[in-house]
């Protein structure tokens, strides 16, 4: 089954802790991404990564970084959180224009 | 960033009655999709538009590409409970993929 996965599902966190998201895809796609997702903002993406080893910020990329070292994988790490990262955190996988989003990562930074 | 303007926010509408939303952009886009997000999970893709112009339906969903390609409506045709949800439009262009801020849809029974 075609699926992209996250973990964790659910977080919480203190200030300044470093904390990695995982992500994983089966669909063998080039191009994945990270979004995250705030009320009223739709869904803006922090990274994307056009294949191994390629990585591009997207719109909000500060206090966010991102690593490509096999195709299935991409994580999403974040160095020192801050409360203004508190949000839900989207991964996707994308093959042709069809963008495959994992289940998300509810982050809260207190 | 890019904005996509997608209205309305909100709408409340009655079992049976046909839906309508639309997304406007600053900017030109190559590709306009059309996502729907239900509680607790990621957007999943209903629609995809490549050409200005292009018309496309999926079941009871059509939507359309503007001519100018700076805008995209979709509609909802005979809403049934099950459509509610967060609809979300999305541009792409280069390598990147822009978001509207999203309708959310009730339907009451």
């Amino acid at each position: 089954e075609a699926q992209v996965t996250q973990n964790p599902r659910y977080l919480i966190t203190v200030t300044g802790k470093k904390l990695t998201v995982t992500c994983s895809q089966n669909m063998n796609h080039e191009y994945m991404s990270w979004y995250r997702q705030d009320p009223g903002l739709g869904l803006r993406q922090i990274y994307y990564s056009m294949n191994v080893e390629v990585t591009d910020k997207g719109d909000v990329p500060e206090g966010y970084k991102v690593s490509r070292k096999e195709k299935r994988n991409f994580p999403l790490i974040l160095e020192s959180p801050s409360p203004n990262q508190t949000s839900l955190y989207f991964c996707a996988s994308t093959g042709g224009h069809e963008q495959f989003f994992g289940p998300g990562t509810r982050l809260t930074v207190l | 960033g890019q904005q996509l303007n997608q209205s309305p926010q909100s709408m409340f509408i009655q079992e049976g009655e046909d839906v309508s939303m639309n997304c406007t952009s600053s900017s030109i886009f190559n590709t306009w999709l059309w996502y729907k997000q239900d509680p607790g999970e990621g957007p999943v893709l209903l629609i995809a538009l490549y050409k200005a112009g292009e018309l496309t339906s999926n079941g009871r969903l059509t939507a359309q590409f503007g001519i100018t390609r700076k805008d995209s409506f979709l509609n909802i045709s005979a809403s049934i409970p099950s459509d509610v949800g967060i609809y979300f439009c999305a541009g792409h262009t280069g390598n990147q993929f822009y978001f509207g801020t999203g309708t959310s849809l009730t339907v009451i029974p």
